[in-house]
């Protein structure tokens, strides 16, 4: 089948640590995208990539970093200078173009920062 | 910058009740409109979207909304829900092909 692939699904780290999240994506998709979702918040966009090994902030870019060295691949790191780590991070993709607004997502990783 | 309001956070309803969740968003040029769901441990999905054209579009599971540019919105309808529709719902714009902005989301829980 084919989607995207979110790992871990509950991740729990220290304060001060750097975490990366997993997203690889078997849709033969050229843009990639890094949401944050809170409670009441929406989704919040982090990074996006439009093509490999390029990628563009977002609206919270702060203390997050990413990679595009594969096109199936987009993984997230969330470092020490993040002020608030703690939430819900959606990884999606899309053909881009016209259809950038379509947006098939991953199930999501929960990040708690003890 | 575009911007996306959803009218309610929660709503509760019956089964067989109507169904409208209200959505307005700020851009003054052409935009294309999306409503996304996502029910209990499921991901997030698309519902319906709109490009141009009839500005009512119906989506998946009876689902349908209505694009009114004068009023910039776009409201999402179902006549008779289900137990099943209990999911939150967003609402999400973006102008040509640039990211999706999205709204903080509507919770709607259907009680049997």
């Amino acid at each position: 089948d084919g989607g995207i692939t979110q790992s871990p699904k509950y991740l729990f780290r220290k304060e001060g640590q750097n975490v990366t999240l997993s997203c690889e994506q078997n849709l033969n998709h050229d843009a990639m995208y890094w949401y944050r979702q809170d409670p009441g918040q929406g989704l919040r966009l982090i990074y996006y990539s439009q093509i490999v090994n390029d990628f563009q902030k977002g609206d919270i870019a702060e203390g997050y970093s990413v990679s595009r060295e594969k096109k199936e691949s987009f993984p997230l790191t969330v470092t020490s200078a993040q002020k608030n780590p703690t939430a819900f991070y959606l990884c999606a993709s899309s053909t881009g173009g016209r259809a950038s607004g379509e947006l098939f997502f991953g199930e999501g990783s929960r990040l708690t920062v003890l | 910058a575009q911007s996306v309001s959803q009218h309610n956070h929660h709503v509760i309803l019956s089964e067989a009740a109507s169904l409208e969740l209200g959505c307005n968003y700020s851009y003054g040029g052409t935009v294309n409109l999306f409503w996304y769901v996502q029910y209990p441990g499921q991901h997030l999905q698309l519902l319906l979207k709109y490009f141009s054209g009839d500005p009512l579009v119906k989506g998946i599971k009876g689902f349908e909304a209505e694009f009114i540019k004068s009023k910039f919105s776009f409201n999402l309808r179902k006549p008779s829900v289900q137990w099943s529709d209990t999911a939150e719902y967003f609402c999400a714009v973006n102008p040509g092909y640039s990211t999706l902005t999205f709204g903080k989301g509507t919770m709607l829980l259907v009680s049997p």
